[in-house]
């Protein structure tokens, strides 16, 4: 299995307070992706980075931030948590094409539940 | 724009059933095409791939073959067990564009 940890798993936060989800890789991949997953709309990507500092909006990214200061670190920001942000969210790694042909499977974390009441 | 099209679920079969699931796309040019696997409380697992037309991608028994003419990509699996319950998601990619683009998921219920 790839080596992807998120944390926390899970985690209740009121409306209105800043929240911070980490994912953590240790497979020195490139990229690095947060999704999240609702019923009826499947996994959407939010953001997304291909490497260190450089970082993409994905198709659902109002109300998130992200930051990649390493390699290995890719850090999911809600600077005001509302209660359409409850969601699961997976954190996703890839080597991009780098490690040589047809790499582009992404590999994912075991996934972060969020409640906001 | 690039989309993927799965069945809708959910899918409930009896143990050793022949399972398909359909999945076509939409896409300008020729992307690689796969399937996930999610376990329930976990997240997302490759299960197979393919990469050009006519590709066969194949893992633990399930089978999918990269249909060009038809646009598709649909899962299959001769005999399937209770253990298979789980959510399915096609996707597709480019060479180059880094990022995936999924179905819906199709939940697969299998009944002993």
């Amino acid at each position: 299995d790839a080596g992807i940890t998120q944390s926390p798993r899970h985690k209740v936060t009121e409306t209105g307070t800043p929240v911070t989800l980490r994912c953590h890789q240790t497979e020195n991949h490139r990229y690095m992706y947060w999704y999240r997953q609702d019923p009826g709309h499947g996994l959407r990507l939010i953001h997304y980075s291909y490497g260190v500092k450089d970082t993409d909006k994905g198709e659902v990214s109002d109300g998130y931030s992200v930051s990649r200061s390493k390699t290995e670190d890719f850090l999911l920001t809600l600077e005001s948590a509302t209660s359409s942000q409850t969601s699961v969210y997976f954190c996703a790694i890839s080597e991009g094409g780098s490690g040589g042909s047809n790499t582009y499977e992404q590999y994912f974390g075991p996934g972060t539940r969020l409640t906001v009441t | 724009g690039n989309s993927v099209t799965q069945m809708e679920g959910p899918v409930t079969l009896s143990e050793e059933a022949f399972l398909t699931i359909n999945c076509t796309y939409t896409a300008t040019g020729y992307p690689s095409l796969f399937w996930y696997v999610q376990y329930p409380g976990e997240g997302l697992q490759l299960l197979l791939k393919a990469t050009k037309a006519d590709d066969k991608g194949s893992n633990k028994g399930f089978e999918a073959t990269y249909r060009k003419e038809t646009t598709s990509f649909h899962l299959e699996k001769g005999s399937v067990q209770v253990s298979d319950s789980a959510v399915y998601f096609c996707a597709l990619t480019f060479w180059g564009a880094q990022k995936l683009v999924f179905g819906q998921g199709t939940r697969l219920t299998i009944n002993p």
